[in-house]
């Protein structure tokens, strides 16, 4: 089955601490997208990448980064100058400028 | 830069009956999309309906249709015939058709939770 698989669907971080989450798709996309999703605050883009070793950043992106070695994956790390890293992550890929997204189940990270 | 805006936090409708979601949004594009995404509780989310800015005919995708008015910047999503299955968090997002003005990023509402009551 095609789809967007992200890993782990719940993390927990000691405060200092980086964190990686996973972002797969086989649907072979260009564009992939990571979105930081809290309570009343809707989608908030953090990074994208239209192509393999491209990327720019979103509205966030300040204590985050990423990388896109391959087509199919767009891991995002989580760094310690993240001043507010709780919050659920979602990861999307879509055809380049199609609009329509394909989401994974997010991941929830939580920093103690 | 574009802004969504849905003034509905949250909503309730009865099964089987019809609700609207509104959404407005603010741009000097000439040449966008309009789209309402699903987040229902299991939090995977799924694209419901897409709207091209130069049709001037609205999308329709079964159940759910959208009221676009353009002059107005307005992209209101109507449900009918409720089921207990739509209840979900419903985003509005925009992204502007040229490649140069955003590189196809979407901008999102703050959403409207929709809870459909049996």
């Amino acid at each position: 089955d095609g789809g967007i698989t992200q890993s782990p669907k719940y993390l927990f971080r000691k405060e200092g601490q980086n964190v990686t989450l996973s972002c797969e798709q086989n649907l072979n996309h260009d564009a992939m997208y990571w979105y930081r999703q809290d309570p009343g605050q809707g989608l908030r883009l953090i990074y994208y990448s239209q192509i393999v070793n491209d990327f720019q950043k979103g509205d966030i992106a300040e204590g985050y980064s990423v990388s896109r070695e391959k087509k199919e994956s767009f891991p995002l790390t989580v760094t310690s100058a993240q001043k507010n890293p709780t919050a659920f992550y979602l990861c999307a890929s879509s055809i380049r400028g199609s609009g329509e997204l394909f989401f994974g189940e997010g991941s929830r990270l939580t920093v103690l | 830069a574009q802004t969504v805006t849905q003034s509905q936090p949250e909503m309730s409708v009865q099964e089987a009956e019809t609700v609207t979601l509104s959404c407005t949004y603010d741009t000097s594009e000439s040449n966008y999309y309009l789209f309402w995404y699903k987040q229902p509780p299991s939090r995977q989310m799924i694209l419901v309906i897409r709207q091209e800015a130069y049709k001037q005919q609205n999308a329709t995708e079964n159940r759910f249709s959208v009221n676009f008015q353009k002059a107005a910047k307005s992209f209101s999503l109507k449900i009918s015939d409720s089921q207990l299955g739509d209840t979900a968090m419903y985003f509005c997002a925009f992204m502007a058709a040229d490649s140069g003005a955003g590189s196809y990023q979407l901008t999102f509402g703050k959403g409207t939770k929709l809870s459909v009551i049996p």
